[in-house]
């Protein structure tokens, strides 16, 4: 099925701990972007990326790394994990106006 | 910057007419999108409008008037899986267009 997949669905992470979330789409969009969403407080840009090879920081981008290692995957990276980044974590792609399609969700809680 | 505002919460019955609200305030302006997202689901696309009017697809209907930067997503018929959060969403200047800035969601609950 055409998409958007992330993994993993879920992660508890102690607090100072790494870990890597993946991310590809199949749609051949050049866009991707990695957003969090917390009670009450909408969606909020972490990273983007328009094409291959390319990232821009969002809005709250501090604590977080990204890599588009190609057109269909891009990966978000927390070096030293706090429980501040407890969140649920979207991956997204689009192409120009079109709307987002949005992966399932990664539920991170640092303890 | 850019700020959206959309009521926190809207309660309407099985069969009724709902109109969910959303002002922005943007410099430089590109479309109003609207996204709905079922609990612990991911959000998914519902509509766009680049230019003032209506613009109806199926029991969802999405309004623009450029001149008041407000919007809206009106809701036919409901059904009771339209409960769900629904977000307003516009284009950020500082991403050349390209990504999104949300609302913080208006929930939508459909009683029997």
């Amino acid at each position: 099925n055409a998409g958007v997949t992330q993994t993993p669905k879920f992660q508890v992470l102690k607090t100072g701990q790494s870990m890597t979330l993946q991310c590809a789409q199949d749609m051949n969009h050049n866009s991707m972007y990695w957003y969090r969403q917390d009670p009450g407080m909408g969606l909020r840009l972490i990273h983007y990326s328009v094409g291959e090879g390319t990232t821009a920081k969002g809005e709250v981008p501090d604590g977080y790394n990204v890599s588009r290692l190609n057109k269909r995957e891009f990966s978000l990276r927390l070096e030293s994990a706090a429980p501040s980044q407890t969140s649920v974590y979207f991956c997204a792609s689009s192409e120009s106006t079109d709307g987002y399609t949005f992966g399932s969700g990664t539920r991170l809680t640092v303890v | 910057g850019q700020s959206l505002e959309q009521p926190s919460e809207v309660t309407a019955v099985e069969g009724a007419i709902v109109q969910i609200n959303c002002t922005y305030q943007t410099s430089g302006f590109y479309g109003l999108s609207w996204y709905q997202q079922h609990d612990g689901g991911a959000p998914t696309f519902l509509s766009y409008n680049a230019l003032d009017g209506l613009e109806e697809t199926g029991r969802f209907s999405s309004f623009l008037s450029r001149s008041d930067s407000y919007g809206y997503l009106l809701l036919q018929e409901l059904q009771m899986k339209d409960s769900a959060s629904y977000f307003c969403a516009v284009r950020r200047e500082d991403t050349g267009r390209r990504a999104l800035t949300f609302g913080s969601g208006t929930r939508l609950q459909v009683q029997p």
